[in-house]
């Protein structure tokens, strides 16, 4: 069974810092990986997916890296404002069934 | 932009009582998936489905949950009887999966609370 993990679990920036979120995956079989971020009491929105054949996508201050072979992906957010406040998940996909698996995710708080 | 609608918003009930949250899927998406969220476990697949056919619901305990999709818009999540360890905020995605994978968009949810 696939087993996503994010590091930190929190974490606490003042405004204008550039951050970096970390997920790791046991199995490298994966077909895309989506990082999402939540607002308390809100659904989910999808920031970025990366297809296992890229490396890289980007999102205006937002960048996702993936590294299969390490069962890693990161999310860099560049020049962070008090609006980044919230929790990122990422998810990855399985190779088969497209069934994916959540992180327990990185509460971000970005203090003005 | 196109969304996944998901009713009701909140639904408070009493234990044993039947519970019935829907979800339209994105017009032209044929993927769709039921999530649970709770503090202690996170997200929890519960099932999905591809093309209206189940492919997955080994994460729902089968003698109260039942998920289904009766057409092309409307996917249901039925809970019967309701427990309150089912307190949870139940969320809906939907994606195209068609060749290659393009993602999933979730619904605002359904919090849950069964007193």
């Amino acid at each position: 069974k696939q087993e996503v993990t994010q590091i930190p679990a929190a974490l606490s920036v003042p405004e204008g810092e550039n951050l970096v979120l970390n997920c790791s995956f046991t199995d490298s079989a994966i077909y895309n990986l989506q990082w999402f971020r939540q607002d308390p009491g809100k659904g989910l929105t999808s920031l970025l997916l990366i297809q296992s054949s890229q490396r890289e996508q980007t999102s205006g201050r937002l960048n996702a890296s993936l590294d299969k072979s390490s069962g890693r992906s990161t999310l860099y957010i560049a020049a962070s404002q008090p609006g980044d406040s919230a929790t990122y998940l990422c998810a990855v996909t399985r190779n088969t069934g497209n069934q994916f698996y959540f992180g327990t995710g990185t509460s971000l708080t970005v203090i003005p | 932009d196109a969304r996944v609608t998901q009713t009701p918003r909140h639904k408070v009930t009493e234990m044993g009582q039947e519970v019935t949250m829907r979800c339209q899927p994105i017009l032209g998406h044929n993927t769709v998936f039921w999530y649970r969220q709770t503090m202690m476990q996170g997200l929890e697949l519960l099932a999905y489905f591809r093309n209206r056919a189940p492919l997955d619901d080994s994460g729902m305990p089968k003698d109260r949950f039942s998920a289904e999709m009766p057409d092309a818009t409307l996917a249901t999540l039925k809970i019967q009887p309701s427990e309150p360890r089912d307190s949870a905020v139940y969320f809906c995605a939907s994606g195209l999966v068609k060749g290659t994978n393009y993602g999933y968009t979730f619904g605002s949810g359904t919090r849950l609370t069964v007193v």
